[in-house]
């Protein structure tokens, strides 16, 4: 089956920073989404990101889906950004494929 | 509009029981899939249900069943439970199968001892 690696594992930062977040899948998708899960184990969708680019605020993700990838960049990092935020994807039209995730901590 | 509401929140069981989570979905969805997270690691699917019918199953075994209603909301059932049972179960309400807009709940987190 489909493969989502995402990397870092895990990103400190201090408040004010950019980050960027990279997912790498092994197999055309169509459906690709990332999620932030709060620390009460919700997940929150953020963007649905096929292919292109998108921005929301502080947020943008950009999907590169003939190279297989994506990234999800976090401007000036607040402290309430921390938390995990998962890469996901769907091919067969039912199951999202879920990356082990990137542990973000903002501190201020 | 309501969201996605899981119950119980937290739950402890003995390794051989028999466990029911609850699911209700958001208002206007009618597809709801649930979601096994063990401690670090990503959400995996465990199976969907659309129009109170099973409609794609991840690679779980036989004692994991579920359940939806006419309302839409579901039930996941698990027998037997193992150790490795234990984890945080997520459920998520869609519009149509395969639909990108997915809203999860806050999940229930299954502790088997």
């Amino acid at each position: 089956g489909i493969q989502v690696e995402q990397s870092p594992p895990d990103l400190i930062l201090q408040e004010g920073a950019n980050s960027t977040l990279r997912c790498n899948f092994s197999d055309s998708v169509n459906n690709l989404q990332w999620f932030h899960q709060n620390p009460w184990g919700q997940l929150i969708n953020l963007f649905y990101i096929p292919s292109g680019t998108k921005q929301n605020g502080r947020l943008s993700a950009t999907t590169v889906a003939t190279e297989r990838y994506s990234l999800l960049y976090i401007s000036s990092s607040q402290t309430t950004d921390s938390g995990v935020y998962f890469c996901a994807v769907m091919q067969a039209g039912t199951a999202l494929i879920f990356g082990k995730g990137t542990t973000l901590s903002v501190s201020s | 509009e309501t969201g996605v509401t899981q119950s119980p929140t937290h739950l402890i069981k003995t390794r051989g029981q028999q466990v029911t989570l609850r699911c209700s979905s958001q208002s206007g969805h009618n597809t709801v899939s649930w979601y096994q997270q063990a401690l670090g690691q990503g959400p995996q699917f465990i199976f969907q249900y659309y129009r109170e019918e099973e409609n794609g199953r991840g690679n779980f075994p036989p004692r994991f069943s579920g359940l939806q209603f006419p309302n839409y909301s579901s039930e996941l059932n698990v027998n037997a439970l193992e150790l490795d049972d234990s984890a945080l179960y997520l459920c998520a309400s869609s519009v149509g199968a395969g639909n990108y807009g997915y809203t999860f709940g806050s999940g229930t987190r299954l502790t088997v001892v």
